[in-house]
């Protein structure tokens, strides 16, 4: 267990609709980071966020956001889904903005039908 | 853009066996990290290179960096079937992002 949360762990929804992936980071951490896992394109990195600001943006598509609350947990709220975007989805923190000290969650699987 | 190759791209081996599987890059990178990902899992990270030449182990796995910089290798001895998992090379230099290879698929048979 990488003390690394996500809600929810599977998610099955249609084309159009918008969805809402929610990330705890482990305590203490700052820095949050979200992937895309999908079989054609492997694991991508979608956008970091640091204490609650954006620090880096990764191949995230505009149909994406994210955001990293007070409490320091973060969203990524997916829009006007498409069947590509069925994929894993993970978070990762790390104390500070290294990447080389991310720990991963579990993941949540969209199923875009 | 930048590319990871990895490879092979899976590997079916007999438990006990020595594994070994490499990461190649066009462009030279500053740090290469070597993750594993269990099935239903995010992955782990096993090994981190800081510096070019660098040759470091984690129990069974051991992990170099290249010369060039441009590529890594790992190798894990006597597998066992708890080694089975997709292994996945990444890389950065400062101020810029992580980006993953495409994995090799890891299976054993006992």
């Amino acid at each position: 267990d990488s003390g690394v949360t996500q809600t929810p762990k599977h998610l099955i929804t249609a084309t159009g609709q918008r969805v809402t992936l929610r990330c705890s980071p482990r305590s203490g951490d700052l820095s949050v980071y979200w992937y895309q896992q999908s079989l054609d394109q492997g694991l991508q990195f979608l956008i970091q966020y640091y204490n609650g600001e954006e620090r880096a943006k990764g191949n995230i598509l505009e149909r994406f956001s994210a955001q990293q609350f007070p409490d320091l947990h973060s969203e990524l709220n997916l829009s006007s889904l498409e069947l590509g975007d069925s994929a894993l989805y993970f978070c990762a923190s790390s104390p500070g903005g290294l990447w080389d000290e991310q720990y991963f969650g579990p993941g949540t699987r969209l199923t875009v039908t | 853009g930048q590319q990871l190759n990895q490879s092979p791209q899976s590997m079916f081996i007999q438990e006990g066996e020595d594994v070994s599987m490499n990461c190649t890059s066009s462009s030279i990178f500053n740090t290469w990290l070597w993750y594993k990902q269990d099935p239903g899992e995010g992955p782990v990270l096993l090994i981190a290179l800081y510096k070019a030449g660098e040759l470091t182990s984690n129990g069974r796995l051991t992990a170099q960096f290249g010369i060039t910089r441009k590529d890594s290798f790992l190798n894990i001895s006597a597998s066992i079937p708890s080694d089975v998992g997709i292994y996945f090379c990444a890389v950065y230099n400062a101020g810029n992002m992580l980006t993953f290879g495409g994995g090799t698929r890891l299976m054993v048979k006992p």
